[in-house]
C-alpha cells in the first residue's frame, strides 16, 4: 500500500471550513482513498473515499489532484464536535483486506 | 442497527493472566476485524474473519494471540500469557461486504491494562 503523509495537528475556528491535506505520492491506480476520523475515547468513524472524482456526502467533501499525489478532505463548516484525529488512508480494493491507519491529523475546532 | 458491541470496556490484568475480549459485530456483517490501538498512534491491522474463516493475520498477532468467531456471529480475541506491551485498546470492526465501497464499523474498543 501507499504510504501517506499527513500535518500532525491543525487548528480551526468554529463554523470555518477545515481543509485537511493528504500527500499519496506513490499511490497506484487501483488505489483508493479513505478518510477516518477518531474522536476522544471512541473508534474510529468512516468519513468518505473516493478513487479519483471529488466526492461529497452529508460529513465532507473530498478532492484528490488530477494526477492523485495528494487530497485534501474539506469540512465546510466546522464544528466543536469535529475535534478528532483524521486519518488519510489509501488502500487497494477489493484485494486488500486490511486499512493501514498512519498517525493521523489532530484536528482542534475552537469557538 | 445497534452497532459493533465490545465488551468489556475496560480490563485490568497482571502480568502472566489470559485475557478474552469479546466483539459483537452489526449484524449480518460478514467482515469482522480486530486492530490494536497504542496511545498516539493509529489503529494497526491484527486479524480478519470473512463469515467464520480467519482469512489473513498480521505479524503483529504473536502465538499469544489467537481469534476466533465460530460461527460466523460475534468474535472473540484472547491473550494468553499478557505482557505489559500488550496494555493498548483492542479495537473491533466489522462490515458488510469488502470491495471498493467498503465501510468499516468501529466499536468503542476494549482498554487492556496489564500491571
Amino acid at each position: 500500500d501507499a504510504k501517506t503523509t499527513q500535518p500532525t495537528s491543525m487548528d480551526c475556528a468554529e463554523g470555518r471550513a477545515a481543509n485537511l491535506p493528504c500527500n499519496h505520492s506513490t499511490i497506484s491506480g487501483n488505489e483508493y482513498v479513505y478518510w477516518y476520523r477518531q474522536i476522544h475515547s471512541q473508534g474510529p468513524q468512516y468519513i468518505i473515499h473516493g478513487l479519483k472524482n471529488n466526492e461529497t456526502n452529508e460529513m465532507a467533501s473530498l478532492i484528490i489532484t488530477e494526477d492523485r499525489k495528494s487530497s485534501t478532505l474539506i469540512l465546510p463548516h466546522a464544528t466543536l464536535r469535529d475535534t478528532a484525529v483524521y486519518y488519510c488512508i489509501v488502500r487497494v480494493a477489493p484485494n486488500n483486506n486490511d486499512m493501514r491507519f498512519g498517525a493521523g491529523t489532530r484536528l482542534t475546532v475552537k469557538p | 442497527d445497534t452497532g459493533v458491541s465490545q465488551n468489556p470496556r475496560h480490563k485490568i490484568t497482571k502480568r502472566g493472566q489470559n485475557v478474552t475480549f469479546r466483539c459483537d459485530p452489526i449484524s449480518e456483517h460478514n467482515r469482522l476485524y480486530w486492530y490494536r490501538q497504542t496511545l498516539g498512534q493509529g489503529p494497526e491491522f491484527l486479524t480478519y474473519f470473512q463469515n467464520e474463516a480467519q482469512l489473513e493475520k498480521s505479524r503483529l498477532l504473536s502465538d499469544r494471540f489467537s481469534a476466533e468467531r465460530p460461527k460466523g456471529s460475534f468474535s472473540t480475541l484472547e491473550i494468553q500469557r499478557t505482557e505489559q506491551g500488550d496494555s493498548a485498546m483492542y479495537l473491533c470492526a466489522s462490515s458488510l461486504n469488502g470491495g471498493a465501497n467498503e465501510k468499516l464499523f468501529f466499536g468503542s474498543g476494549t482498554q487492556l491494562s496489564v500491571l
